[in-house]
């Protein structure tokens, strides 16, 4: 049983560019969360989907953050126009369907973005 | 609103010496409550989990925990610190009430260990 992948595990970028991240949720897992964990601080909560449905979003994700999941299987979390504090590691997480939850959530090992 | 407060931003201990790591929450209902270990660069890793039940709960690595609910707390505990225990604790409270049950984390200890 593979765990969460997120690619690429490190992103080097200059303000003003694009990126977007990639998560592979662990199969069968049809609930995912991307949660940004900044330097010194645990990981908040940004965005949340069931299937391809986005069912809750932070005010944490602004206009330039857009997260998608198009056939409920991985998911992308693309940042336009980055700043220096969008630098930070960016997690990922899945958990199985609501009859077979145990309220436990499975991480992946990030994604770090530094924006110079 | 839900919330994790670890009252300590750095905790240092001696090799083998006890420790004990402080997480207190605000929640509504019965929380769902976890700790979780973070190394240098790396993942969360799951130390141990409560949902119910037996209020001392046993993880990984030798750690324990103990939910409290009229303390509202769920402290971490070790009887003897290893030097590869140095890392950054998170306590976390799973959100049941909107769903979601995504997590709410405190802001971590991180621990130093002295030879």
């Amino acid at each position: 049983d593979t765990g969460v992948s997120q690619n690429p595990r490190h992103k080097i970028t200059k303000r003003g560019q694009n990126v977007t991240f990639r998560c592979d949720p662990i199969s069968e897992h049809n609930r995912l969360y991307w949660y940004r964990q900044t330097l010194g601080q645990g990981p908040e909560f940004l965005t949340y989907f069931q299937n391809e449905a986005q069912l809750e979003k932070s005010r944490l994700l602004s206009d330039r953050f857009s997260a998608e999941r198009p056939k409920g299987s991985f998911s992308t979390l693309e940042i336009q126009r980055t700043e220096q504090g969008d630098s930070a590691m960016y997690l990922c997480a899945s958990s199985p369907p609501l009859s077979r939850h145990t309220g436990e959530l499975f991480f992946g090992e990030g994604s770090r973005l530094t924006v110079l | 609103a839900q919330s994790v407060t670890q009252p300590d931003i750095h905790i240092t201990v001696s090799e083998g010496a006890s420790l004990e790591l402080r997480c207190n929450y605000s929640y509504g209902a019965t929380p769902y409550l976890f700790w979780y270990v973070q190394s240098p660069g790396q993942g969360l890793q799951l130390l141990l989990k409560y949902f119910s039940g037996d209020t001392l709960v046993q993880g990984i690595k030798g750690f324990e925990a103990e939910f409290k609910r009229s303390q509202s707390s769920f402290n971490l505990r070790k009887p003897s610190v290893h030097w590869s225990d140095a890392a950054e604790y998170f306590c976390a409270v799973g959100d049941t009430t909107s769903g979601t049950y995504k997590y709410i984390f405190g802001t971590g200890t991180r621990l130093k260990v002295l030879a």
